[in-house]
């Protein structure tokens, strides 16, 4: 079970956008840089978003990061069909002394 | 460019083992730890635990404990991920990813193993 909460599924009409939700804890999301990660069907996971806001190079500004207390948020503006994927929040935990993944969730372009 | 190379799927026994090979190109192995995660049916990604590329020297999540071994042939750029005892349950794709301030930039494409 993972300590990092995400609803399962989010949906939008094409063009429209979503937000997905990461909630964690002070020993994690807290105290530390939060990322995202996209998996594309049938696909390795792609980095999305580091150090809570940051996109690395070829990641479209479509998808942005934030932070606030023990949550994280991603953002896809300009939703496109292509953008049907899983999502993960990742962050180390301080507590745990490990790398933590949120439960996932599954966008949806309708 | 900077990527990681896996191993082709396996298909093994139960009580049997597997050895899983992530070969590094296009940057500096022993600059960046590798990562292992494991995404099981029916399950989200799950972080295996680490292997420090400068010494080798590996940290496992507490349910990775026991029967899984990261190790390192610094000289040909390759980090294992090796599984003893397979179990049914342990049938996924398996990942290695480099370590970057705490994020997983580069990804292998993943090997599937099948019990």
């Amino acid at each position: 079970q993972s300590v990092l909460t995400q609803p399962p599924s989010v949906s939008a009409a094409p063009r429209q956008k979503v937000t997905i939700s990461c909630s964690g804890r002070n020993s994690n999301i807290g105290n530390n840089s939060v990322s995202w990660y996209q998996q594309l069907p049938g696909a390795a996971p792609k980095l999305l978003i580091y150090e809570n806001e940051k996109r690395p190079s070829g990641i479209p500004d479509r998808f942005s990061g934030s932070k606030s207390g023990t949550s994280a948020t991603l953002g896809i503006t300009g939703l496109q069909t292509g953008d049907e994927a899983d999502y993960y929040c990742g962050v180390w935990d301080s507590s745990l002394i490990g790398y933590v993944f949120g439960t996932g969730t599954k966008v949806t372009a309708l | 460019q900077e990527q990681l190379v896996q191993s082709g799927s396996e298909l093994k026994k139960p009580g049997a083992s597997v050895r899983v090979s992530c070969k590094a190109s296009g940057y500096t192995f022993t600059s960046y730890a590798m990562n292992w995660v494991r995404l099981a049916p029916g399950r989200g990604l799950e972080w295996m635990g680490w292997i420090e590329t400068n010494s080798g020297s590996p940290t496992y999540a507490q349910d990775f404990r026991g029967r899984f071994v990261f190790s390192l042939d610094t000289s040909v750029a390759t980090a294992y991920l090796q599984i003893n005892n397979l179990q049914v349950n342990d049938s996924a794709v398996y990942y290695c990813a480099r370590v970057n301030f705490h994020c997983m930039d580069v990804w292998g494409r993943g090997t599937t193993v099948t019990v």
